[in-house]
């Protein structure tokens, strides 16, 4: 069954760093999402992404986030300046159509700020 | 703001028994629902989607969908231990583009 594929699974960072997390979506997909996770919280939304730019994003995602498809494979998304609050574990999904069938998500890239 | 709401549980249920899972949501717009089932330290997994008022039914999983309530459910009959996990509501509004979730119910299936 195809995957969405996260790197690193875990990634420790220093406070002010920035990071970038990858995500391969499904091959035939179209729409792209990133989320997050803080411990013990909901899963909440950060940003979507159709046809190279983005289509909607929440009031989490602010300038200090950025996502990209560098390629025709990888879709990226990039912390700068992390804090401390930014510890989670960050989700990329993908699907072929609008909110029609569900996401399928990626492990997730536990993400640590220190 | 577009509220799910789900009561965190635990809910705990006998091996065998039929588990409950509720789910209220705030938006009338909403289109698609979604439960996902959420392993600790895992990401989410599409286990039944909904998105006419009525039941869907998927093996042992029922999903039902009453939009005059806005209220959407899921059973999991003949629980087994395997099934304890976080079940995560997710609703899609009508444009249709993001998740929001529900903060999941704890589910423990007891031998």
């Amino acid at each position: 069954e195809p995957e969405v594929t996260q790197t690193p699974s875990h990634q420790v960072t220093q406070m002010g760093q920035e990071v970038i997390l990858r995500c391969v979506p499904i091959s035939n997909h179209l729409y792209f999402y990133w989320y997050r996770q803080i411990l013990g919280q909901k899963v909440e939304f950060l940003v979507s992404f159709y046809n190279n730019e983005i289509s909607e994003k929440s009031e989490i995602f602010d300038d200090q986030f950025s996502v990209e498809r560098p390629d025709g494979s990888n879709f990226t998304l990039k912390i700068r300046s992390t804090k401390l609050e930014d510890s989670a574990m960050y989700f990329c999904a993908s699907e072929w159509g609008q909110g029609e069938a569900g996401y399928t998500f990626g492990s997730g890239t536990r993400l640590t700020v220190v | 703001q577009k509220e799910v709401e789900q009561n965190s549980g635990p809910l705990s249920v006998p091996e065998g028994a039929i588990a409950s899972l509720n789910c209220t949501y705030s938006d009338r717009g909403s289109q698609s629902f979604f439960w996902y089932r959420q392993y600790s330290g895992k990401s989410p997994e599409l286990i039944m989607s909904i998105y006419s008022n009525g039941d869907k039914e998927d093996g042992r999983f029922t999903a039902q969908l009453n939009k005059a309530s806005q209220y959407v459910s899921l059973l999991i009959r003949d629980s087994q231990p395997s099934d304890s996990a976080t079940y995560l509501c997710a609703v899609v509004d009508n444009a249709g583009n993001m998740l929001t979730f529900g903060g999941g119910t704890r589910l423990m299936v007891k031998p």
